[in-house]
């Protein structure tokens, strides 16, 4: 069956730190990976989407940035955090059809100092 | 806005109520999704209809769809306090092939 995991579960950083965070697929070839955030009480904002190693759409300028070195890894980066870069992040992963149920990690609560 | 919206926003209610909760959309979709979140973790997906359906149940859940009126809603029978959670759903945009989340709909079901 299918896995996904994603860490760490929350992460306390300051200002000007940078940031990574990584997801990891497991039970599945070439899956459509996302990466969202959500505000608090707040439905979910779609930041990356990569449907392939390399490929890497990006839904809103931001301050973060993301890579999929391999096919079932998805990582989240940012050089310098801001303070609005606090939220919970959720990696998900979807078939490479399209429209597919995503299947979400438990997610990244992220405070900024 | 191409997004879902959710009404209510919020929900309580007793158990053994019936809990329905409704979206409206914008866009033009392949299929609508419902999804649930306890507090503090991630989504997990609990039904999918496409657009050529109406109505489809799973378990305690019944979902409907009215392309002509881009609504669609998630009546949850015979509410458990184990339920309460936020309910979203997801537009599967026939355009862009994403799927574009509500803002969700947090239902609490006192025991």
């Amino acid at each position: 069956s299918q896995t996904i995991h994603q860490w760490p579960a929350t992460l306390v950083q300051p200002v000007g730190s940078p940031l990574s965070l990584e997801c990891t697929v497991e039970g599945t070839s070439n899956p459509n990976l996302y990466w969202y955030r959500q505000a608090a009480g707040r439905g979910l904002q779609l930041l990356f989407y990569s449907v392939g190693i390399g490929q890497i759409s990006s839904e809103v300028p931001q301050n973060l940035s993301a890579s999929r070195p391999q096919d079932r890894q998805f990582i989240l980066s940012s050089k310098k955090l801001l303070l609005s870069d606090s939220g919970f992040y959720l990696c998900a992963w979807s078939s490479e059809v399209r429209n597919q149920p995503q299947h979400f990690g438990d997610g990244t609560r992220l405070s900024i100092l | 806005s191409q997004q879902g919206e959710e009404d209510p926003q919020a929900l309580s209610i007793q158990e053994g109520e019936n809990a329905t909760m409704n979206c409206s959309y914008k866009t033009s979709i392949n299929n609508l999704q419902w999804y649930r979140q306890n507090s503090g973790r991630g989504l997990v997906h609990l039904i999918l209809i496409r657009s050529n359906e109406r109505e489809k149940h799973s378990g305690r859940l019944r979902v409907t769809l009215d392309t002509s009126k881009k609504s669609s809603s998630l009546l949850i029978t015979a509410s458990r306090a184990a339920d309460t959670a936020s309910y979203f759903c997801a537009c599967g945009s026939s355009n862009t092939g994403k799927l574009i989340f509500g803002q969700g709909t947090t239902l609490q079901v006192k025991p």
